[in-house]
């Protein structure tokens, strides 16, 4: 159980193209799901907090007009990463949990691998 | 804010046992996890304290002082697919299950 899928699993496009990254709670509802960064032998960054039904939170130094979160459904967070830039280049990976409490543990899709040319 | 602080790296044979120490400095600390990331994969989830004392998970065991402000990860047994990076990470009261990440331990199982 406590599946998370993420797609898509690689992107390549040019600079200013728009890209969606949706992930989705399988076998559970999510109503707070999180999207992280991380760069090549670095660690894992919070990019944001996505709360089903309201406003995404996010973290200090993230663009918000930069990188859209939508949280529709107890099932899916969209992160779309909006005129992507080369230096947007990233393993962009989310994470839900199974209750909104510290000793559930985070389970994460398998990331999405953005290449901006 | 929060901080952790890991070794970068760390080299052992199979069969080899290896502790992965991590401090950390943060207010409303609530407990303190351990992920696994193979390279280009996705972190999974080893271990989590919350209280002080070892919890052990087949041939890894996790430890916390709270006191301290310091746990570790400890790998027993090592094996070749044990090769991956591993990540402490916070979780606070006033923020639910979100998390803050160290800045990882590679580690390397040599033949």
């Amino acid at each position: 159980g406590a599946v998370v899928s993420q797609h898509p699993s690689r992107v390549i496009c040019k600079s200013g193209t728009s890209v969606k990254i949706e992930c989705r709670s399988l076998d559970f509802q999510a109503t707070t799901m999180f999207w992280y960064r991380q760069f090549p032998k670095q660690s894992l960054m919070l990019m944001a907090t996505s709360n089903e039904g309201s406003k995404a939170t996010y973290e200090q130094g993230v663009e918000k007009d930069k990188f859209l979160i939508n949280h529709a459904s107890l099932t899916l967070s969209t992160l779309t990463v909006t005129s992507a830039h080369p230096e947007d280049s990233s393993f962009y990976i989310c994470s839900a949990s199974l209750a909104s409490y510290s000793n559930q543990p985070q389970h994460f899709g398998d990331g999405t691998r953005l290449s901006i040319l | 804010g929060q901080s952790l602080e890991q070794p970068s790296e760390v080299t052992a044979v199979e069969g080899a046992i290896v502790q992965i120490n991590c401090t950390y400095q943060t207010s409303g600390f609530y407990g303190l996890s351990w992920y696994q990331q193979h390279d280009g994969g996705a972190p999974t989830f080893l271990s989590y304290n919350a209280l002080d004392g070892l919890e052990e998970t087949g041939r890894f065991s996790s430890f916390l002082s709270r006191s301290d402000s310091y746990g570790y990860l400890l790998l027993q047994e090592l094996q070749m697919k044990d090769s991956a990076s591993y990540f402490c990470a916070v979780s606070i009261k006033a923020a639910g299950n979100k998390l803050t990440f160290g800045g990882g331990t590679r580690v390397l199982v040599k033949p």
